[in-house]
């Protein structure tokens, strides 16, 4: 079956430090894969995505992702956590011709 | 370019109503998909239209269901709601290999 883990529901940081936020996947074939972020009481927001190509993907906010292929892993950074990327981070797959799948969410606390 | 629009935007029914949630994708999109999340939990999928029809759909009882319309916006129905049916349904619409979500519809049961 499909499968995206996010091992840590919360993630602790404090300001000015890098944050990562982890995922792992259990798909058939090459999915793409996404990261999506969501704010108290609204939808979830585009970050990023990986199609193909530089195993690093640069998004919005100044948030990167690290695919490795061998340890099916899609890990979320960034270098300079803010407060304000306080919120939950959802990892998702999109196994080609399939349903999205989605991780279960690790909630990011960055403190002052 | 509009993004995905969801109303109403919060709900409030009784045990034993039924709700219709409605959503609008980006112009272009033909795929609309719903997710359930309860307060604490992640994302369930719920159903997938596609160009009318429904393509897939979760682990979800037969009370829900839904539709899509010749324009591709589409309806979620939730029929003899239970208390648990509380929770953010978030409509998103899709475009190749990427989804955009709305802001959801604020959905309690009491």
């Amino acid at each position: 079956a499909q499968s995206v883990a996010q091992p840590e529901d919360q993630v602790n940081v404090a300001e000015g430090n890098p944050l990562t936020v982890k995922c792992t996947y259990s798909v058939s074939g090459n999915p793409y894969l996404f990261w999506y972020v969501q704010y108290p009481n609204r939808g979830l927001q585009f970050l990023l995505k990986y199609i193909t190509g530089d195993n690093l993907v640069k998004g919005s906010y100044g948030f990167e992702a690290e695919f490795n292929k061998s340890q099916t892993s899609f890990h979320l950074k960034k270098p300079s956590a803010l407060v304000s990327d306080s919120a939950l981070y959802f990892c998702a797959v999109f196994p080609y011709g399939q349903n999205f799948v989605f991780g279960p969410g690790t909630r990011l606390s960055v403190l002052p | 370019e509009a993004g995905v629009t969801q109303s109403p935007t919060h709900l409030i029914k009784t045990r034993g109503q039924q709700a219709t949630l409605r959503c609008s994708p980006i112009s272009g999109h033909t795929s609309v998909y719903w997710y359930q999340q309860a307060l604490g939990l992640g994302l369930q999928f719920l159903l997938w239209y596609d160009e009318g029809e429904e393509r897939n759909r979760g682990n979800f009882p037969p009370r829900f269901s839904g539709r899509q319309f010749p324009n591709y916006s589409s309806e979620l129905n939730v029929n003899a709601l239970e208390l648990e049916d509380s929770a953010l349904y978030l409509c998103a619409s899709s475009r190749v290999h990427e989804q955009f979500f709305g802001p959801g519809t604020r959905l309690t049961v009491l």
